[in-house]
Formats: C-alpha cells, sequence, structure tokens
C-alpha cells in the first residue's frame, strides 16, 4: 500500500508570494493533517480534515488555510508568505483518529 | 493547553547499549499515544502507538509504556545499533490533533 504522498517535495518563494502544498493520503484514510516543523518551535499543529470538514485548527494566522476533497486529498495555501514560514511541512493521514502516518514533508524556503 | 517534554534532549551511547528515553505530559486526557523517528531532513516514522487503555507495547527491540495517570511514557531501545541513530519524538494524541515533545536525539557509537 502506497504511502503518504507529498507535493512537491521543494519550494522556493519570495517574501508576498503565495503557496499551495499538496498532501495524497494513505488510500482508505478519510482524516488528514498538517504540520509545521521549524528548529526553533519544533512541530506545531496546523489544521486536520476528515470527510471534508475541519475538526480542528492550531494557532496559526489566517494566512494559513487548507481544504480537503471528496476523495481526501488535501491543500494546505499560505498566503503573503513571510521569511518565518520557511519551515518542512508535514502532512499525515490516519483512519479515524488512531495511528496517524506522515508524509516525507515540503521543504518551503522564502528569500 | 498540553504540554510535551522530553528527557534528554540528547544522548550518546556506544553499541549494543540499551537506550531509555523519556516523555512526560501535562493533560492526561490523551486518547492514545505514538513514538516516531525522524531522520536528518526526513519525515517522521511511526514506531509505537499505545492506546490510553493500554499500559504498553512492543515491536522488536523497541518497547514502550505508558502511565497516564502520572502522564509519563518511556521508550526502551534494546540492543543498540548504529542505525537507531536519528531524533525520536513523542506525541501524543487528543481534539484530533498531535501535540509534539521537542525530540531527543540519538547518536550510537560504533
Amino acid at each position: 500500500k502506497a504511502g503518504v504522498t507529498q507535493t512537491p517535495r521543494y519550494l522556493i518563494k519570495t517574501r508576498g508570494q503565495q503557496v499551495t502544498l499538496s498532501c495524497s493520503p494513505i488510500s482508505g484514510h478519510r482524516s488528514v493533517s498538517w504540520y509545521q516543523q521549524t528548529p526553533g518551535q519544533g512541530l506545531q499543529f496546523l489544521f486536520e480534515y476528515f470527510s471534508e470538514t475541519q475538526r480542528n485548527k492550531g494557532n496559526f494566522p489566517g494566512r494559513f488555510s487548507g481544504r480537503q476533497f471528496s476523495n481526501s486529498r488535501s491543500e494546505m495555501n499560505v498566503s503573503t508568505l513571510e521569511l518565518g514560514d520557511s519551515a518542512l511541512y508535514l502532512c499525515a493521514s490516519s483512519l479515524a483518529i488512531n495511528e496517524q502516518f506522515f508524509g516525507p514533508g515540503t521543504r518551503l524556503t522564502v528569500l | 493547553k498540553q504540554e510535551v517534554t522530553q528527557i534528554p534532549a540528547a544522548l550518546s551511547v556506544p553499541e549494543g547499549e540499551n537506550l531509555v528515553l523519556n516523555c512526560s505530559f501535562t493533560d492526561s486526557a490523551i486518547y492514545n499515544l505514538q513514538w516516531f523517528r525522524q531522520d536528518p531532513g526526513k519525515g517522521l516514522t511511526s514506531l509505537l502507538l499505545i492506546q490510553s487503555s493500554q499500559r504498553e507495547q512492543t515491536s522488536g527491540r523497541l518497547n514502550a509504556s505508558l502511565d497516564k495517570s502520572s502522564g509519563r511514557s518511556t521508550l526502551y531501545i534494546a540492543a543498540s545499533q548504529p542505525g537507531d541513530s536519528a531524533t525520536y519524538l513523542c506525541a501524543v494524541s487528543n481534539d484530533y490533533k498531535l501535540s509534539f515533545g521537542a525530540g531527543t536525539t540519538v547518536t550510537v557509537r560504533a
């Protein structure tokens, strides 16, 4: 069974631009979560979706948004990028709220 | 707010020694606890999942215990190998999200 896939793997953007990251969960998994990982803050929860509904959202500004499609694939969008948004963005999927499986991440660099 | 602490932050041991990694959390109302491994620049690999009703879970050389009432979990890795070198992260689940510790970076010297 294929694992969680994330695209693109690497991105370089400049301040003020926006970016969209994509996540395809493990087949059959309906829950998708997003996390931001930085050296200073560690792993921080962004949001979680289940069957296209956001069930929880972390403490991030409104520039960070997400959505989930009917096939469980998810996207997250960051608008008006700031230098501090440079991070590894990780997506995880699970059947419900059980064991979470993570993808390889998207490394975003904001210049 | 759930706070997760991992001690020590870093650990260096010779090959063959047993590893003991500690994790503590402030809110005992968790759904489960998961241990992960992360190699530099990579995603997270799930090692063990302990449901809140369980006391321990084992997989090969790995054993994790959970004491929900005291807010503690311990990951034991037996007979460490250089390939065990990585950062180990503990995460607790509640309210549809994982709260992570900062991790323990392990170096196993050959």
